[in-house]
């Protein structure tokens, strides 16, 4: 089946670190693949998405590119801000399917100043 | 751009009462919504898929009779947990799918649930 790993947090970084959240998936198919931020005590929002290999989704300064041949989508920003502590969840879901999207386990940013 | 809401945000309740949770998109509708539970510092389990005007879809392990669905119209899904015990307590989070964008999800605030 379907699945999405990310790497294990917390990840601390100062104001202005680069940051880089790894994720890899296993498909079946050919799925879209999605970023979603979380804030705390809030539900997820949408950050950025890929629908086909090597697009890049970009927001916020967050940006990812779907890479298949290493069935990857990392996030990455240049310079994160204090504002961007939050949980960062790596999902697909297979186009033509169900649409259910299949979410990894998440990783917490803590960004200090 | 696309909204979805819950009501309530949070809610304290007695073990043995039941408690209803809304979910609306406000600005367009949903044929399907979906609703998930998310445990502190776990990633969001999906319990059911609501859609409109037929049962809902559980997931493996989720008790239909203790989470009730309804999906009443294209704009609103109730998840009701029955005879809440303490472990029921989580994060409830739904989401709901513009109709005919199955891929694009849009996700409510979530509700917290805690039972005493």
């Amino acid at each position: 089946g379907d699945s999405v790993t990310q790497m294990e947090g917390p990840v601390t970084l100062s104001e202005e670190a680069f940051l880089t959240i790894n994720c890899t998936y296993t498909a079946t198919g050919y799925p879209s693949l999605f970023w979603y931020v979380q804030y705390p005590g809030e539900g997820l929002q949408l950050l950025l998405k890929a629908t086909k290999a090597d697009d890049k989704g970009s927001n916020k300064g967050f940006e990812a590119t779907y890479r298949k041949e290493t069935t990857s989508f990392h996030l990455e920003k240049g310079s994160v801000q204090v504002s961007d502590s939050a949980v960062y969840f790596c999902a697909l879901s297979e186009t033509g399917g169900s649409y259910i999207p299949t979410f990894g386990r998440g990783t917490s940013l803590i960004v200090h100043p | 751009g696309a909204v979805v809401s819950q009501h309530p945000s949070w809610v304290i309740c007695k073990s043995g009462t039941s408690v209803k949770i809304e979910c609306r998109s406000l600005d367009f509708q949903a044929t399907t919504m979906f609703w998930y539970r998310q445990f502190p510092k776990q990633s969001l389990m999906l319990m059911a898929t609501s859609n409109e005007g037929s049962k809902a879809t559980y997931e493996q392990g989720v008790e239909k009779d203790k989470f009730l669905i309804n999906h009443a119209s294209l704009t609103l899904s109730t998840l009701t947990v029955t005879s809440a015990h303490p472990e029921d307590s989580s994060f409830y989070i739904c989401s709901a799918s513009p109709t005919g964008l199955g891929e694009t999800q849009y996700f409510g605030p979530g509700t917290r649930l805690l039972v005493l």
